[in-house]
């Protein structure tokens, strides 16, 4: 499965907007990118996924570069609650196995 | 409906002895995972049930293994515990849809802690 590589760590004041980036530059054509985020004391909970289109949902929005070598998670405005390891995931959607591989994501600090 | 189920949430176990954990998936999710979490190592991929049968299995010793039975629930079981085995062990279940995965659904995990 192809690699992500993300930042180890990034900082927030509450309500601002934060930018989450993810390289994946060994990406299939047949790759999902996935994000899961990991909140203190919890198992990793499903963020948002894409494959070639931005995405939004309730939690967040997902823009993909043109060539999908990267990606970028963006959460308009944090909340303390957003505090957490964000996880980039690649997924190969022709494969039927449930695997996920998680690498040492981004630890995002909300401050109040 | 109710999330993913994993018992018992805390355990603590001598070096040496056996431990079954338990996973309940979400209703109608034939797919389970299991994976282990550390500091050192994060979050660390063991083995994948899909309707009774292991289709995958991560870069553990024998001392893992795991079933799945015809409700869906999962158990993993570690023998011969040791030290390094102290970790939160996690359950995931996923629907499979066709060739796509939906979302994976993560239980709260067991903590498992060998003294």
């Amino acid at each position: 499965d192809a690699k992500t590589t993300q930042p180890n760590s990034m900082e927030s004041n509450e309500e601002e907007p934060v930018h989450l980036p993810c390289n994946h530059s060994t990406i299939s054509g047949t790759d999902y990118i996935h994000w899961y985020r990991q909140l203190p004391s919890q198992g990793p909970e499903y963020v948002i996924h894409g494959l070639t289109s931005n995405v939004n949902n309730r939690m967040a929005s997902l823009a993909i570069a043109e060539d999908r070598k990267s990606s970028t998670l963006i959460l308009h405005r944090a909340t303390l609650r957003d505090a957490a390891v964000y996880y980039c995931i690649l997924r190969d959607r022709g494969s039927t196995l449930g695997r996920l591989y998680f690498g040492r994501g981004t630890q995002l600090t909300v401050w109040p | 409906k109710a999330g993913v189920t994993q018992t018992p949430r805390y355990l603590i176990k001598t070096r040496g002895q056996q431990v079954t954990l338990s996973c309940s998936p979400i209703s109608g999710h034939r797919s389970v995972s299991w994976y282990q979490q550390t500091p050192g190592q994060g979050l660390q991929f063991l083995f994948e049930y899909f309707s009774e049968t292991q289709r995958n299995k991560g870069n553990f010793p024998g001392r893992f293994s795991g079933r799945q039975f015809s409700n869906s629930r999962s158990e993993m079981n570690v023998s011969t515990l040791e030290l390094g085995d102290s970790a939160l062990y996690l359950c995931a279940s996923s629907a499979l849809s066709g060739v796509n995965w939906a979302e994976a659904f993560f239980g709260q995990g067991t903590r498992l802690t060998v003294v």
